[in-house]
């Protein structure tokens, strides 16, 4: 078993829904990132979050330290979203643990 | 404007030739990364260093090895290039160990052993 679990792997999206993206993990963490990769490639660190929830723009995460568990929300998604998501457990030596990313696509 | 530059972007090379990936940062950060990404996984971890000439090894650090000699600068070495070592890499720096201030990934090299 993956020590970080995202679902779903893959998710499609009209303009404008509100998307829910899950991370589960079993590690004992320091802190959890939401990464977002381009289809270009590029990785961009969204978030870091040790404990409640951050918003930034049109982006929510939150976690549950007790449940192990961590979504990334988009309101009003628009296709400049489409991207893969990855989502990391952050040990206390510093080391990151990678989920194996929910690829989203919206479409127009 | 990127703090961290990744070279080559793109790589071919043959089965048994040494090659090295450079990662260079202008951020002055402690911590550099070196990780893998390969379909079906999720980035992989294969060495990393917390400053200059200390490193250590990742969870696939087996043909590979890394220097740092300047801050700036975290070389990964694939001493005899294998084609299970086809793959995309990424170099990261954080601030602190922990990523407290998050990470900051280069665009990547695309290497294939042919």
């Amino acid at each position: 078993k993956n020590e970080v679990e995202q679902s779903p792997q893959n998710l499609t999206a009209q303009e404008g829904e509100f998307i829910t993206i899950n991370c589960s993990y079993s590690v004992g963490i320091s802190a959890l990132h939401w990464l977002q990769q381009h289809p270009g490639g590029g990785i961009v660190s969204l978030f870091m979050l040790s404990s409640g929830k951050k918003k930034h723009g049109r982006l929510i995460a939150t976690i549950n330290i007790q449940e192990k568990h961590s979504s990334l929300h988009i309101t009003a998604s628009h296709p400049r979203d489409s991207a893969v998501y990855i989502c990391a457990a952050g040990g206390s030596q510093g080391n990151l643990i990678f989920g194996k990313g929910t690829k989203l696509s919206v479409k127009p | 404007d990127a703090g961290i530059t990744q070279s080559p972007r793109h790589k071919v090379t043959e089965t048994g030739t040494p090659v090295t990936l450079r990662c260079h940062q202008t951020e002055n950060h402690r911590y550099m990364y070196w990780y893998r990404q390969d379909p079906g996984h999720g980035l992989r971890l294969i060495h990393y260093s917390y400053g200059v000439k200390d490193t250590d090894k990742g969870e696939v650090s087996d043909g590979y090895s890394v220097s740092r000699s300047k801050t700036e600068d975290f070389l990964l070495t694939l001493e005899s290039a294998t084609s299970s070592q086809t793959s995309v890499y990424f170099c990261a720096i954080s601030e602190s160990r922990q990523g407290l201030y998050g990470y900051t990934f280069g665009s990547g090299t695309r290497l294939t052993v042919v």
